[in-house]
């Protein structure tokens, strides 16, 4: 298996409402990521996760709350988001390790659209 | 902090080479990244560069100079389907932390 599998593919929610991103992978990667990326733009990292633990938090307001449950799981909790949060959510994995870089696979993405 | 530039928009027809430049400036820099990305798809990784020279796989090719902090992607043999946005990455640090480019977007025609 070497996909990156992210669910649901398309959600739209109300500036009131609480919701899961899901991301899995069973590539044995113990590297992951959540980025964010709007239209025309690059990706925008917003967390690392390294071996299940939280190891980068890009400054990332708290009403999007990650969630690493095991080392194939990835999860990103959103509340009470704003119109601007309205994007498409990337999740990636990689292996792990200091100055490892054997390439980042990433999910096909949530694009999220917050009404 | 980190800045990467790169050019915006390329155009280049079928069978023909092109070249995207990059150039970065950063601290804890570990190597370059390649990364294409398709409308509506998800970004794929092409290349990484750690070390001084050129990365060859298949039609791609990656150079990296660390003294000019510059680098390079080289897509030779165009086909219409490398028609697709194309962004450097540095990766930074020990903590796997990858930051892209704005991004180029190669467009090839017949």
């Amino acid at each position: 298996d070497t996909e990156v599998t992210q669910t649901p593919k398309h959600l739209v929610m109300g500036m009131t409402n609480k919701k899961s991103l899901k991301c899995e992978q069973h590539m044995g990667h113990r590297a992951m990521y959540w980025y964010k990326q709007k239209a025309k733009k690059p990706p925008e990292l917003m967390f690392v996760y390294s071996y299940e633990k939280l190891s980068i938090n890009e400054s990332v307001p708290s009403r999007f709350s990650p969630e690493c449950p095991n080392s194939s799981l990835l999860n990103l909790h959103l509340h009470a988001l704003q119109p601007e949060d309205s994007a498409l959510y990337l999740c990636a994995s990689s292996q792990a390790g200091q100055g490892t870089n054997y390439g980042y696979t990433f999910g096909s993405g949530t694009r999220l659209t917050v009404v | 902090g980190q800045s990467l530039e790169q050019p915006s928009e390329v155009t280049a027809v079928e069978g023909a080479i092109v070249q995207i430049n990059c150039t970065y400036q950063t601290s804890g820099f570990y190597g370059l990244s390649w990364y294409q990305q398709h409308d509506g798809g998800a970004p794929t990784f092409l290349s990484y560069n750690a070390l001084d020279g050129l990365e060859e796989t298949g039609r791609f090719s990656s150079f990296l100079s660390r003294s000019d902090s510059y680098g390079y992607l080289l897509l030779q043999e165009l086909q219409m389907k490398d028609s697709a946005s194309y962004f450097c990455a540095v990766l930074i640090g020990g903590y796997n932390k990858l930051i892209f480019g704005a991004g180029t977007r190669l467009a090839v025609h017949p």
